[in-house]
């Protein structure tokens, strides 16, 4: 079965500090795409960052990294310098193997202390 | 505004009635897709379609529901004799489907409660 796995329901961190979201994920196939989302209060689904299963070297995007662990099937998320608007749900989803769909976990709510 | 928009925005209906919901996607967009989110819960696929054709659907998906997106542009989703159930965030996303890496893009969603 396809599965994504967000342990952390809540999450917290210090203004400028770091903090990172752990996911896990089950397939059995070889290509396939991992994704986080931001969903803030009330407001659309937006995308973080992306990970392409082919690829060994990490995505980055500004503030956001990823540690993509391909044997463990693990996908944590690393925001630095963390920032007042980063407070909001986060989703680990992925597309795991030619399903044209995505299988999202049940989300992780950061939030962050000034 | 260039993203996916959502109508109506928030639904309230009677146990019963039917209700119907439509998604504009992005309008190069081929791939639209339904998705259901409850409270605490992530997103759960309900269907998808590249161009006019309905590819899947969910098992979630049950006969009540119906889906369409006449001349692959916007899409419809209707639910017939709602049912306490079927109260959700209903969100449609749209893609463009080709070689490489693919991203969805989403509405922002119609929240609907079946009193």
């Amino acid at each position: 079965a396809q599965t994504v796995t967000q342990s952390q329901p809540e999450m917290s961190v210090q203004e400028a500090e770091t903090v990172t979201l752990s996911c896990t994920y089950d397939t059995s196939e070889s290509d396939y795409y991992l994704f986080w989302y931001k969903q803030p209060p009330s407001r659309q689904m937006i995308l973080v960052i992306r990970q392409e299963a082919y690829k060994q070297q990490n995505a980055t995007e500004n503030r956001f990294s990823v540690n993509f662990q391909k044997a463990a099937k693990s996908f944590s998320l690393k925001i630095s310098d963390s920032q007042l608007g980063d407070a909001a749900m986060y989703f680990c989803a992925g597309e795991l193997g030619a399903t044209n769909k995505l299988i999202f976990g049940t989300g992780t709510l950061l939030a962050v202390q000034p | 505004d260039t993203g996916v928009s959502q109508n109506p925005r928030h639904k309230i209906t009677k146990r019963g009635q039917n209700v119907t919901f439509r998604c504009d996607p992005i309008s190069e967009h081929n791939r639209l897709y339904w998705y259901r989110q409850t409270l605490g819960q992530g997103p759960e696929f309900l269907t998808y379609f590249q161009n006019e054709a309905q590819l899947e659907k969910s098992r979630l998906l049950s006969d009540r529901f119906s889906a369409e997106r006449p001349k692959g542009s916007f899409s419809t989703l209707e639910i017939q004799r709602t049912e306490q159930g079927d109260s959700a965030m209903y969100l449609c996303a749209s893609s463009l489907a080709g070689v490489g890496v693919w991203e969805q893009f989403f509405g922002p969603g119609t929240r609907l409660t079946v009193l």
